[in-house]
């Protein structure tokens, strides 16, 4: 069972475009939300990350919407460029035996054309 | 964060043998995980690895399979025991500090 559902798998975004990429996940005990970047060849990189009492978080050009009674967040990627082009997961995770376990989304490639 | 160095970064192994996966992490951490990411997939955790405890597995994951050591707080190595093609992966090493922090991941081709 997917608890956390990523859309869309694949987007094409204009140099200076803006990227968005959505989530929704059915486990109310999940109360960490990070997003992961990750280039071909290399681990996920921790992008940006939000709790569930913050309705949005920027860093940059990197903004988390989160919208707790949907269950839904998003990451928005203002002026994007081709450097952006990666694919990123969502995840959401909840306290397990004393750490947070992770389930991540299925991922969205992104490709940032010039 | 945490900076976490995986060996070998890429192997091509023969049916039948073993490929034991070290992960690196720069301090000390409690707790390690293992991953297993298809190509254009994504990651399925495969064990959690809680330094001088047994390894917890997932679901579809078995210890006879995947070994896992954690002999202190900084390093964990996983064994892909008796190999078939369809464990040709990239496996991922990553550390929780805060939150999750992953090497650059293991590429395994089995022919």
């Amino acid at each position: 069972q997917q608890q956390v559902k990523q859309s869309p798998q694949s987007l094409i975004v204009q140099k200076g475009g803006i990227s968005i990429i959505n989530c929704a996940y059915e486990n109310t005990a999940f109360d960490y939300f990070p997003w992961y970047q990750q280039f071909p060849g290399k681990g996920p990189a921790l992008l940006i990350a939000i709790r569930p009492d913050v309705s949005e978080k920027k860093e940059g050009r990197f903004t988390i919407s989160f919208n707790k009674s949907a269950k839904q967040f998003s990451l928005h990627i203002m002026d994007s460029q081709p450097g952006d082009s990666a694919t990123y997961f969502c995840a959401a995770s909840q306290n397990s035996g004393g750490y947070q376990k992770v389930t991540f989304g299925t991922g969205t490639k992104l490709q940032v054309i010039p | 964060s945490a900076v976490i160095s995986q060996k070998p970064s890429r192997d091509i192994c023969q049916r039948g043998t073993s490929l034991t996966i070290q992960c690196q992490v720069d301090s000390q951490v409690t707790m390690m995980f293992w991953y297993r990411q298809q190509p254009g997939q994504s990651l399925t955790l495969i064990a959690t690895a809680n330094q001088g405890s047994e390894a917890t597995y997932e679901s579809g994951f078995v210890i006879d399979k995947f070994p896992i050591s954690r002999p202190n707080l900084t390093f964990s190595t996983l064994t892909v025991s008796n190999m078939s093609p369809e464990d040709s992966s990239i496996y991922l090493c990553s550390a929780y500090r805060g939150a999750q922090f992953f090497g650059p991941g293991t590429r395994l081709t089995v022919l």
